[in-house]
């Protein structure tokens, strides 16, 4: 069975923060992306990776970073975190040229 | 820059059918997907469509024209548990698979 595990489902922090989500995907897919969800809005990608080490920005890049040092891990950080970044995050991975992404269970980030 | 646009919202009647459509504007064009979204879930992938006509999968069917942007969702002998978003998605010319969302359509099911 396929999976993308995201390190947290719901996750509190505070402004200023330095911010870490982790997602993990056991499907040896090339393609990983970084989502963000918000009511009204549908799902906007912030970052995507098509292969270790490398990585390409998405619609919405200001504010975020990503880190993709192994095939089966993609890193999204906030470097400081602010409370227009409460949203909730998805995960998705793919093969290359694929025609399906997989998605995580998402994490709900609340930023106080 | 991309521009897709389906309904904000749905209701139907459980055994009925239902048809949600999505309008697409989009510099490049190498796909179009639906996918569905329970509450508090997920994505999981419904269908895909690149060439022009109607793509079938159980009681689910897809459609395209490329030509006039624009693709529709048809769900028949619905179901309570097919209440649930439902996302148009473009995948422009680029190498790397990624997606352009619309903001989804949520359809309830009612008895």
């Amino acid at each position: 069975d396929v999976k993308v595990t995201q390190s947290s489902r719901y996750l509190v922090k505070r402004t200023g923060e330095k911010v870490f989500l982790e997602c993990v995907q056991d499907m040896d897919h090339e393609n990983m992306f970084w989502y963000r969800q918000d009511p009204g809005l549908g799902l906007r990608l912030i970052y995507f990776s098509y292969d270790v080490k490398m990585k390409e920005k998405g619609d919405i890049p200001e504010g975020y970073s990503v880190s993709r040092e192994k095939k089966e891990r993609f890193s999204l950080i906030l470097e400081s975190a602010s409370t227009n970044q409460t949203s909730m995050y998805l995960c998705a991975s793919s093969t290359y040229g694929g025609n399906e992404q997989f998605f995580g269970p998402g994490t709900r980030l609340t930023v106080l | 820059g991309q521009n897709i646009d389906q309904p904000t919202e749905m209701t139907a009647t459980e055994g009925a059918i239902v048809q949600i459509n999505c309008t697409y504007q989009t510099s490049g064009f190498n796909g179009l997907f639906w996918y569905q979204q329970h509450a508090g879930e997920a994505p999981t992938f419904l269908s895909y469509n690149v060439l022009d006509g109607l793509e079938e999968k159980g009681r689910f069917s897809s459609f395209l024209s490329r030509s006039k942007g624009y693709s529709y969702l048809l769900l028949k002998e619905l179901q309570m548990k097919d209440s649930a978003s439902y996302l148009c998605a473009v995948r422009e010319e680029t190498g790397a698979n990624n997606l352009f969302f619309g903001t989804g359509t949520r359809l309830t099911v009612i008895p």
